[in-house]
């Protein structure tokens, strides 16, 4: 089985300022690894996943998530944010042997003027 | 290309009243799944399916039954509300885990409150 630990909960910052959203998982076997997003009242929207090769990935938005298999993490990083990143962020994991995503808890950014 | 629709959007009943959420999708997808979300819990599995005929416990399966007949639906019934089921409810489906095209597309949910 997997899990995943998101280690903020709530990530206040101020516009333009760079923001970094900390994942780490524990699973025994190979993973891929998602990052998704929801707006107030809103679905999940992808923003963007590891499979496999290269261990930065760019995602929409100009997010982009380095995976690091020694540390078992997958923090997602912006460079500046704007007022509409305003969301949840949701880590996920999905195990190669397995048929569904695991969820950590979710950090709420909160984008100030 | 619709992707994953639920219904209804928000819904009220009454503690031992019973529902079915809807939910559809036009991707032809073998994975589907229901989560609900909670403050501070994330989503959580409730059940799945991967293929027609086919369904499994989530880690929270209990008050929740689930079906899959076609491809397309998988509904979730609600067999008697207790009010520790007011929750978001998602439903998402996949291609099969380990695939090129691995991601879970969710639909926008429905709101539930039990009283």
């Amino acid at each position: 089985a997997q899990s995943v630990t998101q280690l903020d909960s709530q990530v206040p910052v101020f516009e333009e300022a760079p923001v970094e959203l900390r994942c780490n998982y524990s699973s025994s076997v190979s993973v891929y690894l998602f990052w998704y997003v929801q707006y107030p009242n809103q679905g999940l929207q992808l923003l963007l996943k590891y499979l496999s090769g290269s261990t930065l990935v760019k995602g929409i938005n100009g997010f982009e998530a380095e995976f690091n298999k020694s540390q078992t993490s997958f923090h997602l990083r912006k460079p500046s944010v704007h007022i509409s990143d305003t969301a949840e962020y949701f880590c996920a994991v999905w195990g190669s042997n397995d048929y569904k995503l695991s969820f950590g808890a979710g950090t709420t950014v909160t984008v100030r003027a | 290309n619709a992707g994953v629709t639920q219904t209804p959007k928000f819904q009220v009943l009454k503690t031992g009243q019973s529902m079915t959420l809807q939910c559809a999708q036009d991707m032809n997808h073998e994975y589907m799944s229901w989560y609900r979300q909670d403050p501070g819990m994330g989503l959580r599995l409730i059940h799945y399916s991967v293929g027609a005929g086919i369904t499994d416990q989530g880690e929270v399966p209990n008050g929740y039954n689930v079906s899959r007949s076609t491809t397309e639906d998988f509904p979730l019934r609600l067999l008697s509300a207790a009010p520790s089921q007011t929750s978001v409810y998602f439903c998402a489906s996949s291609y099969p885990g380990g695939s090129s095209n691995t991601e879970a597309f969710f639909g926008q949910g429905t709101r539930l409150t039990v009283v």
